[in-house]
């Protein structure tokens, strides 16, 4: 009965491979968000899809592609990995409106070697 | 830059204690809100307090706001070794949709 899963949990990959993060959602919210956690906790909004839509795209490299199938789903593509890539990303998910409260994945820990 | 800013950024305490964190911000909100974070966990959320309100309870959570001094805190009151996370502020700058989380403040409560 997971509300926000993600996977994989760890994903460890070499420089300048790509990669794909999924995300899925069953608590039925139209809106759903990538986040970039760095080493440091500090959490950075990267793209929100409300019903299939993106609504909000943060100044994030091009190298990172959201892709929403339907509004259970926000999949997160990343082409030519960086060493600065390496983080947590988070996917959560929240009813539409004005700054929901937000239900979190328990992340993916991405390290680039 | 930042929009919520926890302080202290690290408290230690022994359980049954009371913990105190606030959070300022900079600009008008519709809500602010309170996430934990625990250990290789994503955000939990806690607790919503809309602008109109002063002051909020959730369990052994009590939240206030000062819309006047842009500044929050979340007090947990007989605290336990489970309550050991990080704890986040978060607001809505200039009414938007997007969240913006503060630094995040690391809680620990020795047994």
């Amino acid at each position: 009965d997971t509300a926000v899963s993600q996977t994989p949990k760890y994903l460890v990959t070499q420089m300048g491979n790509d990669k794909s993060i999924k995300c899925e959602q069953n608590l039925g919210h139209d809106t759903m968000y990538w986040y970039k956690q760095d080493s440091k906790k500090f959490l950075k909004i990267m793209f929100s899809y409300n019903n299939k839509e993106l609504i909000i795209n943060e100044t994030v490299p091009n190298r990172f592609s959201p892709k929403s199938p339907d509004k259970a789903h926000l999949n997160l593509h990343i082409n030519s990995l960086e060493l600065g890539d390496s983080a947590v990303y988070f996917c959560a998910s929240s009813r539409t409106g004005w700054s929901q409260p937000q239900h979190f994945g328990d992340g993916t820990r991405l390290s680039i070697l | 830059s930042q929009q919520g800013e926890e302080d202290p950024q690290a408290l230690s305490i022994q359980e049954g204690e009371n913990a105190t964190m606030n959070c300022s911000y900079k600009t008008s909100i519709n809500n602010l809100q309170w996430y934990r974070q625990n250990s290789g966990r994503g955000l939990v959320h806690l607790i919503l307090i809309r602008s109109n309100e002063r002051e909020k309870h959730s369990g052994r959570l009590r939240v206030t706001l000062d819309t006047s001094k842009k500044s929050s805190s979340l007090l947990i009151t007989a605290s336990r070794a489970a309550d050991t996370a990080s704890y986040f502020c978060a607001t809505a700058p200039g009414g938007s949709e997007k969240l913006v989380f503060g630094k995040g403040m690391k809680l620990t409560v020795n047994p």
